[in-house]
């Protein structure tokens, strides 16, 4: 089946540190979402998109839906330790209403 | 509150058992869907349902069956035919159409494991 591609796939990073991630389609989506997942739980809905160019903050969170619907990004600010996990995109294709999922970016915070 | 409910959060099952996990959500939600998920791997389709009486197989049906009697509740059944069901399985929901307000929301998992 047809999955997102994110990057990086994984990071290391210091706390304090600002975080970028990013997710690439190779269709066009209508709608972008960030997930965060915490070990053993069920991802939580962090930020929706649903028009290309905006951008959308959530706290130290931002994300963007790209110009081109093909991509969107996710930066994070200032990190601290709880930030760490695996952060999904997910999106929805013209015509669907079923969401595809990225492949995930873990993170991790060096204190 | 309005949410997804998974029960139960771990399951044990024995080899050759079929096994079924609960999905109720009280979100209104038209579609519910089935996803596994793999140590450090994505998330992976099985089944979804857009009304009740009515599902589409996902990426990965084989070895997995469902019911949608109702339309807050999506039960997944992991039979004996699934060579290799241990992993953590989540459900989530959503509106089936595009637009604001149409997010999908997750339960809290439940993890399988064949002993």
């Amino acid at each position: 089946g047809q999955q997102l591609n994110q990057s990086p796939q994984s990071m290391f990073i210091q706390e304090g540190e600002d975080v970028s991630m990013n997710c690439t389609s190779s269709s066009i989506f209508n709608t972008w979402l960030w997930y965060k997942q915490d070990p053993g739980e069920g991802p939580v809905l962090l930020i929706a998109l649903y028009k290309a160019g905006e951008l959308t903050s959530n706290g130290r969170l931002t994300a963007q839906f790209g110009i081109t619907r093909k991509d969107s990004f996710l930066n994070i600010s200032a990190s601290i330790p709880s930030d760490v996990g695996i952060y999904f995109c997910a999106g929805t294709t013209s015509g669907t209403y079923k969401y595809i999922f990225g492949t995930g970016t873990r993170l991790k915070v060096l204190a | 509150d309005g949410g997804i409910t998974q029960s139960p959060k771990y399951l044990f099952r024995k080899e050759g058992q079929n096994v079924t996990l609960s999905c109720e959500q009280n979100l209104n939600h038209d579609a519910m869907y089935w996803y596994r998920q793999d140590p450090g791997q994505g998330l992976r389709l099985i089944y979804y349902s857009q009304i009740v009486n009515d599902f589409q197989k996902g990426d990965i049906a084989e070895g997995y069956s469902v019911s949608r009697e109702k339309k807050e509740s999506f039960p997944l059944t992991v039979t004996s035919a699934q060579k290799n069901p241990t992993a953590f399985y989540l459900c989530a929901s959503s509106y089936s159409r595009q637009g604001r307000g149409t997010e999908a929301f997750f339960g809290q998992g439940t993890r399988l494991t064949v002993v």
